[in-house]
């Protein structure tokens, strides 16, 4: 298996629906991210989660909620979403040292594939 | 404002060739910065990365250089081949150890033609 695996790859969903992301990694990695990768626009950090605890919520609106029931899965709960919403959504992971008592070097992010939300 | 800024959307560049990307910064508290590479259809993934106490490093065909007095790095890619086409992300640190402090440029596009 692939070391990071988001599902589904592609999703159209209107504004009034609901759905989620999921996002599963293999590594052993420690913290997990929501990334939002828009036209035009960097990388933007949504969430992170470090052992299982939000560590970071980038005032994201609340029509996306994020969950994380353990270290290998992160969810992205999606409701009433706007045209503007849709993007490629990415989920990462990496080893926090910073979190796991270690001397803190930057550990690279692992991303998978990312979704491909449309809103319409 | 961005403060990492990757000026060219798109570079192309022959086979054999060399490939230069570059990378602007503004934030003189950046102190560590990388590259990632990504395929269509695929996340980004780490190419390189270099700290602010060197001004080159080198992994095989991939060498990136610091100049931190002009706030500009590069990644050199040589000899340049086809399956190096992708976009390429600049992402740099003020936080060392702190992947939720990265700033990301948005990428430049490199075709590398046969």
């Amino acid at each position: 298996e692939t070391g990071v695996t988001q599902t589904p790859r592609h999703l159209v969903m209107g504004m009034t629906n609901k759905k989620s992301l999921k996002c599963e990694q293999h590594l052993g990695h420690n913290a997990m991210y929501w990334y939002k990768q828009s036209a035009k626009k960097p990388l933007e950090l949504m969430f992170v989660y470090s052992l299982e605890e939000r560590v970071e919520n980038n005032s994201v609106p609340s029509r996306f909620s994020p969950e994380c029931p353990n270290s290998s899965h992160l969810f992205l709960h999606l409701h009433t979403l706007q045209p503007e919403d849709s993007a490629l959504y990415l989920c990462a992971s990496s080893q926090d040292l910073t979190r796991s008592g270690g001397a803190g070097t930057n550990e690279k992010l692992f991303f998978g594939s990312g979704t491909q939300l449309s809103v319409l | 404002d961005q403060q990492v800024k990757q000026n060219s959307p798109s570079l192309s560049v022959q086979e054999g060739r060399i490939s230069i990307l570059n990378c602007d910064y503004t934030n003189s508290m950046f102190d560590y910065f990388l590259w990632y590479k990504k395929y269509p259809a695929e996340g980004p993934t780490f190419l390189i990365s270099i700290s602010s106490i060197k001004d080159k490093n080198e992994d095989g065909r991939f060498t990136v250089f610091l100049n931190k007095s002009a706030k500009h790095l590069s990644l050199h890619i040589v000899p340049s081949q086809p399956g190096d086409s992708a976009v390429y992300f600049c992402a740099a640190s003020a936080h060392p150890g702190n992947n939720r402090k990265l700033i990301w440029g948005l990428g430049t596009s490199l075709a590398v033609n046969p």
